[in-house]
């Protein structure tokens, strides 16, 4: 069995501290893991994939993850959080074995406070 | 501009009156994909398509049909609406059916099943 695990629902932070946003997955298959972004009455961008080459990748707006297969976690995270960085997260994974098929934590909103 | 376009944005029904959403592409991608996306639970996987006439079920199918006909359109169809179908959808597509490439997602339908 699969999934993917957003450990924290919310996570309020202040401009310009930095972003911590948590993803955990299992599986004993090989994944590929991305981070997609919702802003309010939107569809979702993409932020960043790992597609297994190099296990810190580098994404848009100043995201970065890094991929520890050790703890199965591809947690997300951003140095200065701006207020336009306000919106939900949501950690997408994909299997080798049946790569047709994506599986979505639950979401993490991220609140940007002045 | 590359996108993908969903009609209708919103629509309120009643209950068994069969409604379509479609979904066109214009970037002629092989893979496309539906979703919706309840509160707490994330997006979750309605159908999804590899190529013109390759259809497959994906985690919530049930109430649900799809086509694909031509490689640009992949309708979603819901033959006798029940209010539990009351959410938000998303229709997706990528380059191809391989876990590297990242999904592009359409703005969303907002269904209301009275």
């Amino acid at each position: 069995a699969q999934s993917v695990t957003q450990l924290d629902s919310h996570v309020s932070v202040s401009e310009g501290t930095p972003v911590l946003l948590r993803c955990n997955y299992s599986s004993s298959y090989s994944p590929s893991l991305f981070w997609y972004v919702q802003h309010p009455n939107k569809g979702l961008q993409l932020l960043l994939k790992y597609t297994s080459a190099a296990t810190l990748v580098k994404g848009i707006n100043g995201f970065e993850a890094e991929f520890k297969k050790s703890e199965t976690s591809f947690h997300l995270t951003k140095p200065s959080a701006h207020m336009s960085d306000a919106a939900e997260y949501f950690c997408v994974v994909s299997l080798e074995y049946n790569f047709n098929k994506f599986y979505f934590g639950s979401g993490t909103k991220l609140n940007v406070k002045p | 501009e590359a996108q993908v376009t969903q009609n209708p944005r919103y629509l309120i029904t009643v209950t068994g009156k069969k409604l379509t959403v479609t979904c066109s592409q214009n970037m002629n991608h092989e893979y496309m994909s539906w979703y919706r996306q309840d509160p707490g639970l994330g997006l979750r996987q309605i159908y999804y398509s590899m190529n013109v006439e390759v259809t497959d079920k994906g985690d919530v199918p049930e109430g649900y049909k799809v086509s694909r006909k031509e490689k640009r359109n992949f309708p979603l169809i819901l033959e006798s609406p029940s209010p539990n179908q009351t959410s938000l959808y998303f229709c997706a597509s990528t380059p191809s059916p391989n876990s590297n490439q990242p999904q592009h997602f359409g703005d969303g339908t907002r269904l209301s099943i009275l």
